[in-house]
């Protein structure tokens, strides 16, 4: 068990540009999610997959952004033409199955200047 | 749709002391779970304690327990012989039944530990 990593562990970017954040679960977990935590708030869900298969997305997940999992194992979350409100920590977490414990990684903060 | 409240935004303990954090919830659904996570600033996310609301015995983890009272969804934290390492963000977090891919979290309660 080498936790779930993500990288990179900041991105300053300027407004308007593309930035692509990479996370790495525990080899073993099926289950994927992408959280948002803004400053003084908890994490908020953005989207889960179930290997390759993304099940879920939250309707805080407009179409600058996407996320893939390709084979099932590591994932991708891109967000295109950033914008000041995107600024935030966008956290990953894995689990072997829903209601267990989920595995979080120490986050990407994103600021937009 | 669910709901996660926490009350306290600061608590602050003398090392050694017990401190509880409290945290309210709401849900029409019987089955579901609840969490404690800390959140030291590493930033990563621990699972401090899990509880299964069918259970009625409170979840402990060492010197971690919680007060679960289903009926008045309430579901507190309680630290005992609390140390330096236990300062952190606390988020009490929500998720339905078993094929739940969701958790609700709560805003946070900041823990301060006075030596």
């Amino acid at each position: 068990d080498t936790g779930v990593s993500q990288d990179p562990r900041h991105k300053i970017t300027k407004r308007g540009q593309n930035v692509t954040f990479r996370c790495d679960p525990i080899s073993e977990h099926n289950r994927l999610y992408w959280y948002r935590q803004t400053l003084g708030q908890g994490p908020e869900f953005l989207t889960y997959f179930q290997n390759e298969a993304q099940l879920e997305k939250s309707r805080l997940l407009s179409d600058r952004f996407s996320a893939e999992r390709p084979k099932g194992s590591f994932s991708t979350l891109e967000i295109q033409r950033t914008e000041q409100g995107d600024s935030a920590m966008y956290l990953c977490a894995s689990s072997l199955r829903g209601g267990e414990k989920l595995f979080f990684g120490s986050g990407t903060q994103l600021s937009v200047l | 749709a669910q709901t996660v409240t926490q009350s306290q935004p600061e608590m602050s303990v003398q090392e050694a002391e017990t401190v509880t954090l409290s945290c309210t919830y709401d849900t029409s659904e019987s089955d579901y779970y609840l969490f404690w996570y800390k959140q030291p600033p590493s930033r990563q996310m621990i699972l401090v304690i899990r509880q299964e609301a069918y259970k009625q015995q409170n979840a402990t983890e060492n010197r971690f327990s919680v007060n679960f009272q289903k009926a008045a969804k309430s579901f507190s934290l309680k630290i005992s012989d609390s140390q330096l390492g236990d300062a952190a963000m606390y988020f009490c977090a929500y998720s339905s039944g078993a094929g739940s891919y969701q958790l609700t979290f709560g805003k946070g309660t900041k823990l301060s530990v006075i030596p």
